[in-house]
């Protein structure tokens, strides 16, 4: 069965440090996204993305964040300089479409930032 | 602002019981409603959905009941078992201004009694 996957399982980095996240999305979905989770709390959406560019972000993602398709099947979401209020889990989903379509979630990565 | 909410953030039930989840959404523009189950250290994964249109929809064990009136979901498990420990998520599919994001709450825990 087709499924997102993400690496890395667990990043850790100092504050003020760029990390990437990376996402592998399932192969013949179109939409992709990222949400993000803080320990204990709900899942927050962060940024929708078609068509090689973003189609939905929320408040969170300000201009600390970017995402990219750098290739035909990994997607990306960057945040340039980390703060401690960025750890978190961090998901990643891909949808065939973008209404009344499920949207199949990878396994997340954890970040913590020291 | 609208979110959307559960009522009851733990819920035990014994094994072999019925199981009821439930949701309050306050978003009445929104049109499709997904129940995600998430496990621990995993990504959520998705149950069963239900578009506005209806107010009803089964799947395997699983049931998930719309009233519009109210703004309410619930998610049935029938038999629950073991292996349904879990926090369950509703999420309502609001159409953005570019593309549809999933707006989560913040979670019920399901724990199963053997």
């Amino acid at each position: 069965e087709p499924e997102v996957t993400q690496t890395p399982s667990h990043q850790v980095t100092q504050m003020g440090q760029e990390v990437i996240l990376r996402c592998v999305p399932i192969s013949n979905h179109l939409y992709f996204y990222w949400y993000r989770q803080i320990l204990g709390q709900k899942v927050e959406f962060l940024v929708s993305f078609y068509n090689n560019e973003i189609s939905e972000k929320s408040e969170i993602f300000d201009d600390q964040f970017s995402v990219e398709r750098p290739d035909g099947s990994n997607f990306t979401l960057k945040i340039r300089s980390t703060k401690l209020e960025d750890s978190a889990m961090y998901f990643c989903a891909s949808s065939i479409g973008w209404s009344y379509n499920e949207q199949f979630f990878g396994p997340g990565t954890r970040l913590t930032v020291l | 602002g609208e979110s959307v909410g559960l009522h009851l953030p733990t819920l035990s039930v014994q094994e072999g019981d019925n199981s009821i989840i439930n949701c309050a959404y306050s978003n009445s523009a929104s049109d499709y409603f997904i129940w995600y189950k998430q496990e621990s250290g995993k990504g959520p994964q998705f149950i069963i959905d239900i578009r506005s249109n209806m107010d009803k929809r089964q799947g395997q064990r699983v049931t998930v009941l719309l009233n519009k009136t109210v703004k309410h979901l619930s998610l049935q498990i029938a038999a629950t078992q073991p292996g349904d420990s879990a926090v369950y998520f509703c999420a309502e599919n609001i159409k953005g201004a570019g593309s549809y994001q999933l707006t989560f709450g913040k979670g019920t825990k399901l724990s199963v009694i053997p």
